[in-house]
């Protein structure tokens, strides 16, 4: 079975605070991908960024980064110098192909 | 370039009204979705279209259907609307290449009723 977990529902942080998102994904298909999506309170859906398997590198776009470990089949999301822009619901989801499986979400609170 | 588009932005019917969600996306893009999304929960798939002419069950398709129009339009018709229908509705589309798995959505669709 392919599942994707977020185990933190909530996390409140002061802004300047440095905060990390979880999730953790199960699946037995060598080729697949990962997502983080971002739902601001407006409610829109943001792509954020796509992971592929075969590549563990992580990434770093400003104060955004992500960490994937195919070892702990985890693909975590890491805000430095959190803002209250920040603030929204963060989604996790696995792909191993164009129909996405998704997490319950983590809903990010940065506290001014 | 407008992406995805859902129309309309706001909806409220009565138990037993019907209504088409409509969406449209110029990405040139294959597949199309639609979700749901109730308060507090995550996304949840009605139904999909991997391609023009294509239209598959996703994980909650009861009480809904789907016609995929064309490339660009993909509308979800709810026939008889009950309360348990009440959620936020979301289009997507995406590519089927390695390259464009990433699923782009619409504003949202706010259904309530009542």
């Amino acid at each position: 079975a392919q599942k994707v977990t977020q185990a933190q529902t909530e996390i409140s942080v002061v802004e300047k605070e440095d905060v990390t998102l979880d999730c953790v994904y199960e699946t037995r298909d060598t080729t697949y991908y990962l997502f983080w999506y971002k739902q601001p309170p407006s409610g829109e859906l943001v792509f954020l960024i796509r992971r592929n398997s075969f590549d563990e590198q992580n990434e770093i776009s400003g104060r955004y980064s992500w960490n994937f470990q195919k070892s702990t089949s985890s693909f975590n999301f890491t805000i430095t110098a959190s803002q209250v822009v920040d603030s929204a619901v963060y989604f996790c989801a696995l792909g191993p192909n164009y129909q996405l499986i998704w997490g319950a979400g983590t809903k990010l609170i940065i506290k001014p | 370039n407008a992406g995805v588009t859902q129309t309309p932005k706001f909806q409220v019917l009565k138990t037993g009204q019907s209504m088409t969600l409509q969406c449209a996306q110029d990405m040139n893009h294959n597949s199309m979705y639609w979700y749901r999304q109730d308060p507090g929960m995550g996304l949840r798939l009605i139904y999909y279209s991997a391609s023009e002419g294509t239209t598959d069950k996703g994980e909650v398709p009861n009480g809904y259907n789907v016609s995929r129009l064309n490339k660009r339009e993909f509308s979800l018709r709810l026939e008889s609307a009950a309360p348990s229908q009440t959620s936020v509705y979301f289009c997507a589309s995406s590519g089927q290449d390695i390259s464009s798995y990433e699923q782009y959505f619409g504003p949202g669709t706010r259904l309530t009723v009542t």
